[in-house]
């Protein structure tokens, strides 16, 4: 597809469990961004990818948080063991460079329910 | 570090009229971008308007335009001829180019467009 894509749609899963988000950036688009929307929230930015250099994970809230990003498409956020202030929607969004100030393209977003 | 203030929560249009969303920013980059994202309630981020600080030109994208004040930090968003399709949350970011930076998102005005 043309733009960004983002599975599963809706995840709900158990406290302590482990759960994986994917992201399916624009084709050609280098930079990759992953964001978290809490309920009635703006964005708050986790984690960037950009090329081959070592990610930003500057956002990160804690270290059961992670993210891959294989051959410079792909990108895979895992959440393990879960906690319930972990519900959120997750959005990812691509551009072409990170080093210019170009627009970011969101996908429709991964919304994790916690119980 | 950089800021964005939108001070509406939420505002209501009557349809065909204009609407201003505020937004106002913090930032010691020199150069830097100003975007504004809709979000309806299908969740996804759809982007609408950008306005680069060294634009002389106040952005114009249909009926969406950015009234960019510079020295009084502001980026309001002006939507004219209101339809009932753009009742949605709006959000307000920028992004430095102080290396690689994310977009820092404001709270978001909810806009809502009587008939």
């Amino acid at each position: 597809g043309a733009g960004v894509s983002q599975s599963p749609s809706n995840k709900v899963t158990e406290k302590g469990k482990d759960v994986e988000l994917r992201c399916d950036p624009i084709s050609g688009h280098t930079a990759l961004y992953w964001y978290r929307q809490s309920l009635g929230q703006g964005l708050e930015f986790l984690i960037y990818f950009q090329g081959n250099s070592a990610p930003d994970k500057s956002g990160l809230p804690s270290d059961r948080f992670s993210a891959e990003r294989t051959g410079g498409s792909v990108s895979t956020l895992t959440i393990q063991r879960t906690q319930q202030e972990d519900s959120a929607v997750y959005l990812c969004a691509s551009s072409l460079a990170a080093t210019t100030l170009k627009t970011q393209y969101f996908g429709p977003g991964t919304r994790l329910l916690v119980l | 570090a950089q800021k964005i203030t939108q001070t509406q929560p939420g505002m209501f249009v009557q349809e065909k009229e204009a609407v201003t969303l505020d937004c106002t920013y913090d930032t010691s980059d020199q150069s830097y971008g100003l975007f504004w994202y809709k979000q309806p309630s299908s969740g996804e981020m759809i982007f609408l308007i950008y306005q680069g600080s060294y634009d002389e030109q106040n952005a114009t994208e249909g009926r969406y335009s950015l009234n960019f004040q510079k020295a009084r930090k502001s980026a309001n968003l002006v939507i004219s001829a209101s339809q009932l399709g753009d009742s949605a949350m709006y959000f307000c970011a920028m992004r430095g180019d102080s290396g690689n930076t994310p977009l820092v998102f404001g709270k978001g005005t909810r806009l809502s467009v009587i008939a």
